[in-house]
């Protein structure tokens, strides 16, 4: 069936560093596609979304590109925070609610 | 505008004892969801109510029940429950229709089971 398959973390990086954090699915079709960021001690927003191949969701300096020759949606932020520790959920929408990854914890040092 | 709120925060359970897990939202949202986070499994849904006066088995269905006791409220409830339902527990809702992927959610429950 669908799914969605995230890089394991945690990942560590020197605030300013540029980040990517990986997102493949695997589909019948080319359902959405979506980011969602969980800060500590609080539940899931909304990042950014791609609702068609070749589309580029963008947010708060942060950027992925549903890319269907590689199935891919690569989440991607030039210089991170330390305001960006947290952890980050790739998803796909079936249709009635979302299903996701299994999450990458983000930790920005000083 | 509080958004999504739930109650309890934090819940201690004996095994076989039962709770309601309480959740509320003030959007006017169609749709709410009820999804537990377990480390390294990220969020499985539990059930989902499309819209008032409807719910639906998610992927993890098992050991709970829901009540969509209005179109502000959600509960879920456990009626005896077990060390393997020790978990953070979340609320959200959306909108519905095509806009079911954009959901907010609430501050979660923290549940542990002895």
């Amino acid at each position: 069936g669908n799914s969605v398959t995230q890089m394991e973390g945690p990942v560590t990086l020197s605030e300013e560093a540029f980040l990517t954090i990986n997102c493949t699915y695997t589909a019948t079709g080319y359902p959405s596609l979506f980011w969602y960021v969980q800060y500590p001690g609080e539940g899931l927003q909304l990042l950014l979304k791609a609702t068609k191949a070749d589309d580029k969701g963008s947010n708060k300096g942060f950027e992925a590109t549903y890319r269907k020759e590689t199935t891919s949606f690569h989440l991607e932020k030039g210089s991170v925070q330390v305001s960006d520790s947290a952890v980050y959920f790739c998803a796909w929408d079936p249709g009635y609610a979302l299903n996701f990854g299994k999450g990458t914890s983000l930790l920005v040092t000083p | 505008n509080a958004g999504v709120t739930q109650t309890p925060k934090f819940q201690v359970l004996k095994t076989g004892q039962s709770m309601t897990l309480q959740c509320a939202q003030d959007m006017n949202h169609n749709s709410m969801y009820w999804y537990r986070q377990d480390p390294g499994m990220g969020l499985r849904l539990i059930y989902y109510s499309a819209s008032e006066g409807t719910t639906d088995k998610g992927e993890v269905p098992n050991g709970y029940n829901v009540s969509r006791l209005n179109k502000r409220e959600f509960s879920l409830r456990l009626e005896s429950a077990a060390p393997s339902q020790t978990s953070v527990y979340f609320c959200a809702s959306s909108k519905g229709g095509d806009r079911s992927y954009e959901q907010y959610f609430g501050p979660g429950t923290r549940l542990t089971v002895t």
